[in-house]
């Protein structure tokens, strides 16, 4: 299919390991935002990537966040020394443009459990 | 802080019934409401993007309102069925980002 794909599907991780998830957004869509929700909230914005400029990762929550995406394409965004409060579901969004006023196209997640 | 609230938190109604939920959003710098219904298992999907106020779209038995001086939104379904079961999910744009509220979880009882 065309759709927005990640993996891993889960991931379970123990308590200060690293982990890299990975998303492979729609081809063309020059957006590409990470979303996570833990258990109980709403979707919380961590980072978007347009075209060639330098990302907003202003929703990161700690240093311990960071992503990167490769080639204007395929993103990877890696958690180092996680901790039990970064359990969520982590989504990837791409859209044509900037999602302002473009509907966004969603992954199926990554399930992060971190024991 | 950027706040969207989503009203009611959740909601269970008889099939057929005729229902609606409220989005709240930040009335200033207003860019673009969106709309997304996110099923169980399932990645969430656009139902609508919304600019203008006023402005009123429809699919199929599912529709939307938007009023951004005041800055809220209704989505309206209309003869609920048992597939229109699920999360709905309102986000408010300044531009780039969108700002999720927390959801209204529908449930319809064939």
């Amino acid at each position: 299919g065309a759709g927005v794909s990640q993996s891993p599907s889960n991931k379970v991780t123990e308590k200060g390991k690293d982990v890299e998830l990975r998303c492979d957004p729609i081809s063309g869509h020059t957006a590409l935002y990470w979303y996570r929700q833990s258990l109980g909230q709403g979707l919380e914005f961590l980072i978007y990537f347009q075209g060639n400029s330098a990302p907003d990762k202003s929703g990161l929550p700690s240093d311990r966040f960071s992503a990167e995406r490769t080639g204007g394409s395929v993103s990877t965004l890696t958690i180092q020394r996680t901790q039990q409060e970064d359990s969520a579901v982590y989504l990837c969004a791409s859209s044509m443009g900037l999602a302002g006023g473009n509907e966004q196209f969603f992954g199926p997640g990554t399930r992060l459990t971190v024991l | 802080i950027l706040n969207v609230e989503q009203s009611p938190q959740s909601l269970h109604v008889q099939e057929g019934d005729s229902t609606n939920f409220t989005c709240s959003f930040p009335s200033s710098n207003f860019y673009a409401l969106h709309w997304y219904r996110w099923e169980t298992a399932k990645s969430p999907e656009a139902l609508f993007v919304m600019t203008l106020n006023g402005d009123e779209k429809k699919k199929g038995r599912i529709s939307a309102t938007l009023n951004t001086k005041e800055g809220y939104s209704y989505l309206y379904i209309k003869g609920s069925q048992p597939e229109d079961s699920a999360t709905y999910l309102c986000a408010f744009s300044a531009g780039t980002a969108l700002i999720f509220g927390k959801g209204t979880t529908l449930s319809v009882s064939s």
